[in-house]
């Protein structure tokens, strides 16, 4: 069965930083790419960043490219996003989630509430 | 980027009544569209890929089509565990984006 487990979630100033983790099982975890969407309080999705399977290739959407970093230890079958420069705009529920094919996003975890307030 | 807009934002619809839930996208997507449902406090789930293809475990009440920049998904008989937010998610160009949601809701 597919397991995704994110932690490091929190209430954090604007302008800091946040590191989160996916613990991911039941799958051949270095694989398949991965993904992290948010979903703001009240909002639709947004997807955040991709990376590929051996961690090679990366994506981000402009709202968080060069201050955000999606990273993954294909040892421990673990995928993180690195977040800083942190906005108030931040503010989300963070999702990782398993990429099918190309780029659907066919398992997800429970999500990890980031909140950005002084 | 491309833009995906959803109609209606609301459906308010009967058990086993017919939903159609609509997305239309900026530019041309085609085949590269997905439908999620997502439920409160709870992750979507994949439900449709490429448009017309139903994710594993899906029921076969699910049903998407469409082509180009209009696609539809079609629930033939709701039951009561299918009220939730669907939201379409396009592939064909980075930026991914999702449309802002349709909410179906128990009439």
């Amino acid at each position: 069965e597919v397991q995704l487990l994110e932690s490091g979630g929190g209430l954090v100033q604007p302008g800091g930083s946040l590191r989160l983790s996916c613990a991911a099982s039941g799958f051949t975890f270095s694989s398949y790419a991965m993904t992290w969407v948010r979903q703001a309080p009240g909002k639709g999705l947004e997807w955040v960043s991709t990376i590929s399977g051996s961690g090679g290739s990366t994506n981000y959407a402009d709202s968080v490219k060069g201050r955000f970093t999606i990273s993954r230890d294909n040892s421990k079958n673990t995928l993180y996003l690195q977040m800083n420069g942190l906005r108030a705009e931040d503010t989300a529920v963070y999702f990782c989630a398993k990429v099918l094919g190309p780029s659907y996003f066919d398992y997800w975890g429970q999500g990890a509430l980031v909140t950005v307030s002084s | 980027e491309i833009v995906l807009t959803q109609s209606p934002a609301t459906l308010s619809l009967s058990p086993g009544e017919r939903a159609t839930l609509s997305c239309r996208a900026s530019h041309n997507v085609s085949p590269y569209l997905a439908w999620y449902q997502q439920k409160p406090g709870q992750a979507p789930r994949l439900l449709i890929y490429d448009a017309s293809n139903r994710a594993t475990g899906i029921p076969a009440r699910f049903s998407g089509s469409g082509s180009g920049t209009d696609f539809t998904l079609t629930i033939s008989s709701l039951e009561p565990e299918d009220f939730a937010v669907y939201y379409c998610q396009q592939r064909s160009n980075w930026p991914y984006t999702f449309g802002q949601g349709t909410k179906l809701e128990i009439k």
